[in-house]
């Protein structure tokens, strides 16, 4: 049964800096991966999407990386502002298809202060 | 360009009432439909998920049951609502594997 972690739980930087997210996965047989952010009480809003062939993928400040063999990704947030304050999960789709869709599988996320 | 809606937004019930909560995607057709729970210090849980009207498959056995009357509607339902049952539930759609999910605003359900 894969099982995703993240570390660290919670993280609070001062404005401007730049930080790195971590998520791991147990079983590498992933199709993609994909990180989201959650503001409080909010639906996910997706961020990247990274595909098991891919090493990395940059939207704007965002850099997300992917090291499949070894189980692991990064997310790569640069000069960080007050507005990334927010929850950021990761989730990795399986390999083997349930008949064309994939119910992912979520990290419990990092809760990520950017202090004024 | 999609959207996607949940309602209601949120729902406080008693135990044992039935429940009903609906999602629907806009502006695209035949898409892969997802709902999800999130509860209070547990990361997100796959309920179900269904590739097309009438198909349902279930992720974990449950009290809750879901149905998709039409290729852009996502029902989650239960007939007797647990303590348990509480949480945040999620609706999702993709257009296929190579897609990112896209996800609703939510349902937060309280059950007392």
């Amino acid at each position: 049964k894969q099982e995703v972690t993240q570390i660290p739980a919670a993280l609070s930087v001062p404005e401007g800096e730049n930080l790195v997210l971590n998520c791991s996965f147990t079983d590498s047989a992933i199709y993609n991966l994909q990180w989201f952010r959650q503001d409080p009480g909010k639906g996910l809003t997706s961020l990247l999407l990274i595909q098991s062939s891919q090493r990395e993928q940059t939207s704007g400040r965002l850099n997300a990386s992917l090291d499949k063999s070894s189980g692991r990704s990064t997310l790569y947030i640069a000069a960080s502002q007050p507005g990334d304050s927010a929850t950021y999960l990761c989730a990795v789709a399986p390999l083997y298809s349930g008949g064309g869709a994939d119910g992912l599988t979520f990290g419990k996320g990092t809760h990520l202060i950017i202090q004024p | 360009s999609q959207t996607i809606h949940q309602w209601p937004a949120t729902l406080v019930q008693p135990v044992g009432s039935p429940l009903s909560l609906e999602c629907t995607v806009e502006g695209t057709s035949n898409p892969n439909l997802y709902w999800y729970r999130q509860a209070a210090g547990r990361g997100l849980q796959l309920l179900f998920y269904s590739v097309g009207i009438g198909q349902i498959s279930s992720e974990v056995p449950q009290n809750l049951s879901a149905s998709r009357p039409q290729d852009r509607q996502f029902i989650l339902s239960s007939k007797k609502l647990l303590l348990s049952d509480s949480g945040f539930y999620l609706c999702a759609w993709d257009r296929g594997r190579e897609d990112e999910q896209f996800f609703g605003p939510g349902t937060r359900l309280t059950v007392l």
